[in-house]
């Protein structure tokens, strides 16, 4: 069975530091692999995906990951922080040739102090 | 909007009360799926259906009942509520190739049961 473990309910950072949020999976086969983010009082919006193309990803609102096969990782970093980062992110996996079930990590709240 | 629907956003049960969570889409989706949010868990996949008239069971279906009548709609069903359903609730709709574009999440029911 897959998991999803991120490392960190909460994070604090300072507006302009680096943000890394981490995400660590176990799955016998490279999983299809996503953050999301969900901002207060609402659903979960898709920042960026890995789907077996290349191993760093963009997303949007400066997020980028990099999938990492040797550590089983797919970490989430931005260069600099801004206020409007806070929010909670979640990690997720699905196992390619199993349908369409996600399984997410238990969530990662940021905090960005001014 | 494009997008999936939840109603309703608030709902407060007694215990042993019935409710149903509506969720509908318009994306033509096939795969529709619930979720509950507690904090430090994540999500967690309640059920799912692939399509109209097939439905599947999750990690946690206890409690929970859905159907599948048409491809728009997938409502989730309390037969008998209890306070461990305390939640935020939330549906998500894919396509068939919703690893290549990701999930579609409605904004999420917040349910407590007294």
């Amino acid at each position: 069975a897959q998991s999803v473990t991120q490392l960190g309910s909460h994070v604090s950072v300072s507006e302009g530091a680096l943000v890394l949020l981490r995400c660590n999976y176990s799955s016998s086969v490279p999983p299809y692999l996503f953050w999301y983010v969900q901002y207060p009082n609402q659903g979960l919006q898709l920042l960026l995906k890995y789907t077996s193309a290349a191993t760093l990803v963009k997303g949007i609102n400066g997020f980028e990951a990099e999938f990492k096969k040797s550590e089983t990782s797919f970490h989430l970093t931005k260069p600099s922080a801004h206020m409007s980062d806070a929010a909670e992110y979640f990690c997720a996996v699905k196992q390619p040739y199993a349908g369409n079930m996600l399984t997410f990590g238990g969530g990662t709240r940021l905090m960005v102090k001014p | 909007n494009a997008g999936v629907t939840q109603t309703p956003k608030f709902q407060v049960l007694k215990t042993g009360q019935s409710m149903t969570l509506q969720c509908a889409q318009d994306m033509n989706h096939e795969y529709m799926s619930w979720y509950r949010q507690d904090p430090g868990m994540g999500l967690r996949l309640i059920h799912y259906s692939v399509g109209a008239g097939i439905t599947d069971q999750g990690e946690v279906p206890n409690g929970y009942n859905v159907s599948r009548s048409t491809t728009e709609d997938f409502p989730l069903r309390l037969l008998s509520a209890a306070p461990s359903q305390t939640s935020v609730y939330f549906c998500a709709s894919s396509s068939p190739g919703g690893a290549v574009y990701g999930y579609t999440f409605g904004s999420g029911t917040r349910l407590t049961v007294v």
